[in-house]
């Protein structure tokens, strides 16, 4: 079943403005939230993290929020550039045998 | 540069054929991941293991690949009778310990012609 869903699958937005990208899990357990960034023809970088002890975190112009109630998290990206345009993953770890679960993807497009 | 390293970048296979790859894990990092990206971008986990023992893995790789991550050996993996629907990008990545997020390594893609 899905463990971790993402939406949206593509994001297009103009230089500038802002990005959100939204998860949610299914597993209770889970209490480390790692996001990442795919370039074309490369492996996925982590970019930013969340554990369950925090709602928030923000690195220069990413901030991710995490809501354990309602299972959820984000990544929000302020003042896009063209070099933010990639493939955006989350995902949730903590549960037994130490898996981690991924998003589908959200293909982000920033237009100049 | 990335410090999980993954070889060979490209691979090419026929069906039938056997795919093997291996890949080296961060110095330190006990904990290794094996995914596969298929063209879609959506990652199949395959198979964990925590230093050499394995610690999950799906039916598909129980059944049709195997891997070992032997001490002071590269990690592998190993399609034993490749089809098409293998080809993909075959993703290693390590960590050090439960909860932490894994570094990947660049991947090998695998193609089964």
């Amino acid at each position: 079943g899905e463990q971790v869903e993402q939406l949206p699958s593509i994001l297009r937005v103009q230089e500038g403005s802002s990005a959100s990208i939204n998860c949610s899990y299914e597993d209770s357990a889970s209490n480390y939230f790692p996001w990442y960034k795919q370039e074309p023809g490369e492996n996925p970088k982590l970019i930013i993290d969340i554990r369950s002890n925090m709602e928030r975190k923000q690195i220069q112009e990413l901030i991710v929020l995490l809501d354990k109630k309602a299972k959820r998290f984000s990544l929000h990206i302020t003042d896009t550039q063209p070099g933010d345009s990639a493939m955006y993953f989350c995902a949730a770890m903590g549960g037994s045998n130490n898996r981690i679960f991924f998003g589908d993807g959200t293909q982000l497009v920033v237009k100049p | 540069n990335s410090k999980v390293i993954q070889t060979p970048r490209y691979l090419v296979k026929g069906q039938g054929q056997k795919a093997k790859m291996r890949c080296i894990p961060e110095k330190g990092h006990p904990v290794v991941f094996w995914y596969q990206q298929n063209k879609n971008n959506e990652f199949k986990f395959l198979i964990n293991f925590q230093n050499q023992e394995v610690l999950q893995q799906i039916d598909m790789t129980e059944k049709r690949f195997s891997a070992e991550c032997p001490s002071n050996s590269p990690c592998s993996l190993e399609i034993q009778s490749s089809e098409a629907g293998d080809s993909a990008l075959y993703l290693c990545a390590s960590s050090r310990q439960n909860n932490q997020a894994p570094l990947f390594g660049e991947g090998t893609r695998l193609s089964v012609l």
